[in-house]
């Protein structure tokens, strides 16, 4: 009965390399995140998603693309791995439409480590 | 652009002790929604509480309490009687409520306190 879920929770890679990481929702939310926090614990929002359709947009390199085949599933796709992109990563959702009004859920997160 | 600041890099208590999280945030939404989130060892972030700009009401659940205060662009977080599980980095978060503009449906995280509470 997992309410944000992401798979996997460790990813170890090297430079150069593509992934993905998975997220998926089961609380019928119709808003989902990303969200990466690096070494010293800060937070920052990268993506959002609105019934699969992108609404945020933080400054983020290129290489990272976000998808989402459904309103219940976001995925980060991360093409040509760099050091810098070492981080744990996080996945949100909220309830509605109207996003700010509404708490996000945090998945458990999934931490990437570039060699 | 909003912002968000957490003080206290690290505070350290023994058990039993009560202890205040500062949160001050800024913003200029008229609207706007403030939170704390719980960061235990395990790594996961857990919602703790959420309140409106236009609630000034203190709210408490358990141990836990809050003090939310417009006029100081404060919203501070007191443990009451600490115990070791409540060992975590507490984040303050802010989101901003006016529609259409660039801190709409964004958390903005202040830096986060670790909290260690000794037994």
């Amino acid at each position: 009965d997992t309410a944000v879920s992401q798979t996997p929770k460790y990813l170890v890679t090297q430079m150069g390399n593509d992934k993905s990481i998975k997220c998926e929702q089961n609380l019928g939310h119709d808003t989902m995140y990303w969200y990466k926090q690096d070494s010293k614990k800060f937070l920052k929002i990268m993506f959002s998603y609105n019934n699969k359709e992108l609404i945020i947009n933080e400054t983020v390199p290129n290489r990272f693309s976000p998808k989402s085949p459904d309103k219940a599933h976001l995925n980060l796709h991360i093409n040509s791995l760099e050091l810098g992109d070492s981080a744990v990563y996080f996945c949100a959702s909220s309830l509605r439409t109207s996003g700010a009004t509404d708490t996000q859920y945090f998945g458990p997160g999934t931490r990437l480590t570039v060699l | 652009a909003q912002k968000v600041t957490q003080a206290q890099t690290e505070i350290s208590v023994v058990e039993k002790e009560d202890v205040t999280l500062d949160c001050v945030y800024e913003t200029r939404d008229t609207t706007y929604y403030l939170f704390w989130y719980k960061q235990p060892p395990s790594g996961e972030l857990v919602f703790l509480i959420r309140r409106n700009s236009f609630d000034e009401q203190n709210e408490i659940s358990g141990r836990y309490s809050w003090n939310f205060q417009k006029s100081t662009s404060s919203f501070n977080f007191t443990i009451t009687a600490s115990q070791v599980v409540d060992s975590a980095v507490y984040f303050c978060a802010l989101s901003g409520g006016n529609a259409g503009g660039t801190s709409y449906g964004k958390l903005t995280f202040g830096q986060g306190t670790i909290l260690t509470v000794h037994p």
